[in-house]
């Protein structure tokens, strides 16, 4: 069974700053990896989807990798903002289901 | 356009009671599911629907008894709630059960508390 794991558990870092989330997983045979952002009291919203055979993704500020033989994803956040305060999640899709980590939870200071 | 939908979006209730949380997606999805969130955030699939087939059923108690009426929609029915079905329950779909372009969508959740 796929398993996820997400370090740090927390963040917290000062406006400005460029900063790497990490996820890993046991079982390489997956079909995507998804971040997501979850805002508190809210629901999940995808951030980027990287497919098996891409190794990385990008949008605006944010630039997801994928190293599928080290069972390895970051999610890297270039010079953070204040909004960007939210806890982070990756899954997994593997076999017929999505694995969702334990989560991230950044605070960007001003 | 909400693209995945629950109602309601919070539910209050006594313990013994039967309740019932509906979803609905207009993506044109073939795969929903639902989630349950608890206290330390940790998100646990309960069950996914693919054509409006079963296809997983993780260790959930009967209590708790799905229905998909047709692929755009999703229920959740809760038999006899007790204080630990409290938490966030989130609805979902994607395209399909797997795939490289296999993107998840969520609902808004559904915050139920048992009293």
């Amino acid at each position: 069974k796929q398993e996820v794991t997400q370090i740090p558990a927390a963040l917290s870092v000062p406006e400005g700053e460029n900063l790497v989330l990490n996820c890993s997983f046991t079982d390489s045979a997956i079909y995507n990896l998804q971040w997501f952002r979850q805002d508190p009291g809210k629901g999940l919203t995808s951030l980027l989807l990287i497919q098996s055979s891409q190794r990385e993704q990008t949008s605006g500020r944010l630039n997801a990798s994928l190293d599928k033989s080290s069972g390895r994803s970051t999610l890297y956040i270039a010079a953070s903002q204040p909004g960007d305060s939210a806890t982070y999640l990756c899954a997994s899709n593997t076999g017929n289901q999505f694995y969702f980590g334990t989560g991230t939870s950044l605070t960007v200071i001003p | 356009d909400t693209a995945v939908s629950q109602t309601p979006k919070y539910l209050v209730t006594q313990m013994g009671n039967d309740k019932s949380i509906k979803c609905e997606q207009n993506l044109g999805h073939d795969t929903m599911y639902w989630y349950k969130q608890d206290s330390k955030k940790f998100l646990k699939i309960m069950f996914s629907y693919n054509n409006k087939e079963l296809i997983i059923n993780e260790t959930v108690p009967n209590r708790f008894s799905p229905k998909s009426p047709d692929k755009a929609h999703l229920n959740l029915h809760i038999n006899s709630l007790e204080l630990g079905d409290s938490a966030v329950y989130f609805c979902a779909s994607s395209q399909g059960p797997s795939g490289g372009y296999n993107e998840q969508f969520f609902g808004p959740g559904t915050r139920l508390t048992v009293l």
